[in-house]
Formats: structure tokens, C-alpha cells, sequence
């Protein structure tokens, strides 16, 4: 059984739309990444959590601990926000990547 | 802003060559990683490293591939007598400690021809 299951594997979105990427894990973490992958293939991390909400410009990504579910939402999305959403894991030294969301948003 | 670099950021190599990919993490962190990722899927974990020893590796890792830190700022990966299925892009990972923000390099594209 995987660790991390993130959902849904591919969304398409209108510019303007409210975006939400689900990620359930299994197992105790210390810290949730968010992470951004462009076509070109860098990896930027948006977003490091260990409880509550953070916003940063249009994204907010949450986490429920007790649940192990996080989501990552994106409001007034834009074109320039397609990429590959990548949920990650922090637990003990271990960094573990989810299978990651693909994110087109069409103008 | 403290950033991992790795170098290069293309290579082509022929089948059954030795590659280097170096990576250079953020000067104070003590915990290194290596990922690859496959065109079109996705991040597969290779190895982690801490205290200059490996201290977690995949079963992907095998005895073609090495990781070192020569110098105390570089880390190496280095992967003996390349296959086509090495193809892929090289991601290098480092953090300060196990509960603090991990950093990523733009990665290294591997092509084995």
C-alpha cells in the first residue's frame, strides 16, 4: 500500500476556478510539503506544514494532522498555474513523494 | 535565497559510460537526498545520506550506483556503465535537519543513447 495517495491524478480547470489537490498518507509525518513542478521539470516547494494553514498569494494549503489529509487549494487559478502538483512526506529522515497531480487551467 | 545547485544540467552519454552528477546542497544542512523521475512519471526516492554515510537506499540503488561527498560541500552520484532505462531526470534534495524544509535542485537530465 502506498503511503500517500494524492487526488485526482489530472484536472482540467477554467481560468478563474477554485482548484483543489487532495493528499491522504498512512503514516505519522513530522512535515507535509507542497511542491511545483513545471514542464521543464524544476521542483519549487510552495508550502511546508506540520499542522494548521498556510496562504501564500493565491494558494492555500491546509492540513488535518488527526486525519492525515492535507489539500492544497488555488483560487482565481490562471494558466500560468498548470504544473504538477506534488504532495511530500517528512518522517523520520525519510522524504516520500506522492504520484503527484497534473494541473492544466485553460484561459 | 539559499538554493541547491547541480550540475550539469544536461548530459548525454553513451550506453555503458560512467556519469558524475554532482550536486551542491545548501552549506549548513546535513541531510542529502537523490531522486529520479522517469519522462512521465513519477519521483522514484535513490538514496538518502547523513553523517557521510548512505542511511536509507531504494532497491533501484543498486551496486551501479555510488553516492559520495568528496569535499564537504559536493555530492556526487555517480552511476557505472549507464543503461537506457537510466534515463531520466536527477533530482538532488538537502535539509537541515530531519523536521525542516527540504530544498531541491532544477535537477539533472540524464540521456543514455
Amino acid at each position: 500500500k502506498n503511503e500517500v495517495e494524492q487526488s485526482p491524478q489530472n484536472l482540467t480547470a477554467q481560468e478563474g476556478e477554485f482548484i483543489t489537490i487532495n493528499c491522504s498518507y498512512s503514516v505519522g509525518i513530522s512535515a507535509l510539503h507542497w511542491l511545483q513542478q513545471h514542464p521543464g521539470g524544476g521542483i519549487v516547494s510552495l508550502f511546508m506544514l506540520s499542522s494548521g494553514k498556510k496562504k501564500h498569494g493565491r494558494l492555500i494549503a491546509t492540513i488535518n494532522i488527526q486525519e492525515k489529509h492535507s489539500s492544497l487549494h488555488i483560487t482565481a487559478s490562471h494558466p500560468r498555474d498548470s504544473a504538477v502538483y506534488i504532495c511530500l512526506l517528512s518522517y523520520g529522515n525519510k522524504l516520500v513523494f506522492g504520484a503527484g497531480t497534473i494541473l492544466r487551467v485553460k484561459s | 535565497e539559499p538554493e541547491v545547485t547541480q550540475t550539469p544540467s544536461h548530459q548525454v552519454t553513451q550506453m555503458g559510460q560512467e556519469v558524475i552528477l554532482r550536486c551542491v546542497p545548501i552549506s549548513n544542512h546535513l541531510y542529502f537526498y537523490w531522486y529520479r523521475q522517469i519522462l512521465g512519471q513519477k519521483v522514484e526516492f535513490l538514496v538518502s545520506f547523513y553523517n557521510n554515510e548512505i542511511s536509507e537506499k531504494s532497491e533501484i540503488f543498486d551496486d551501479q550506483f555510488s553516492v559520495e561527498r568528496p569535499d564537504g560541500s559536493n555530492f556526487t552520484l555517480k552511476i557505472r556503465s549507464t543503461k537506457l532505462e537510466d534515463s531520466a531526470m536527477y533530482f538532488c534534495a538537502s535539509r537541515g535537519d530531519s523536521n525542516t524544509e527540504a530544498f531541491f535542485g532544477q535537477g539533472t537530465r540524464l540521456t543514455v543513447v
